[in-house]
């Protein structure tokens, strides 16, 4: 069956440290992948999206993500985090000219 | 410019009921899409509509339908409300459909069936 997969629901960081957050796809070929971060009390607003070229792409606020298709991975990174990026993040998946498919998301905590 | 606006932001109906949540998309875009956001179940797929049509669904049983307007907003209607259809209805549009197009959401409707 189709599905996004993220796999950690919850990661505790503390604020300076690295992040990666863990999302991966079961599709026959290559889709459009996206990151997204929901904000408390906000809408989910777009880090960064692939869709064919480079398999490292930039995002907002610091974010990147590498699409490895072996792996049928696409994980979100910062090298630094702050405590304004506590949120949760959504990984989706959109195979081409299909459905939208979103995963259950990671719940992001800050430490000080 | 603004961004894309839901109505209402709360909503309270009692089982059986019917539901109406509406959704101005950004000025421009013609596709617009409905997510459920359930508690623990992450974002589900329910509609796309896209200059008028409805370009796909997700698995969602009949009584979730809606429409677009000539104007691009949209709508979602949910009948014979069920308790498990209390979520966050999330909308978003964008500039056309496909799935590579950037989505830009509302804030959602809390939608409460008690």
């Amino acid at each position: 069956a189709q599905s996004v997969t993220q796999p950690d629901i919850h990661i505790t960081v503390s604020e300076g440290a690295s992040l990666e957050l863990r999302c991966n796809y079961s599709y026959g070929a290559t889709p459009y992948l996206f990151w997204y971060v929901q904000s408390p009390g906000q809408g989910l607003q777009l880090l960064l999206k692939y869709f064919s070229g480079d398999t490292l792409v930039q995002g907002i606020k610091g974010f990147e993500a590498e699409f490895k298709r072996s792996q049928s991975s696409f994980n979100l990174r910062k090298p630094s985090v702050h405590w304004s990026d506590a949120a949760e993040y959504f990984c989706a998946v959109v195979p081409r000219f299909n459905k939208f498919y979103f995963g259950s998301g990671t719940k992001l905590n800050v430490k000080p | 410019e603004a961004g894309v606006t839901q109505s209402p932001t709360h909503l309270i109906k009692t089982r059986g009921q019917q539901a109406t949540l509406r959704c101005s998309p950004i000025s421009g875009h013609t596709s617009v899409y409905w997510y459920q956001q359930a508690l623990g179940l992450g974002l589900q797929f329910l509609l796309w509509y896209d200059e008028g049509e409805e370009r796909n669904r997700g698995n969602f049983p009949p009584r979730f339908s809606g429409r677009q307007f000539p104007n691009y907003s949209s709508e979602l209607n949910v009948n014979a409300l069920e308790l498990e259809d209390s979520a966050l209805y999330l909308c978003a549009s964008s500039l056309g459909g496909g799935g590579t197009d950037t989505q830009y959401f509302g804030p959602g409707t809390r939608l409460t069936v008690l």
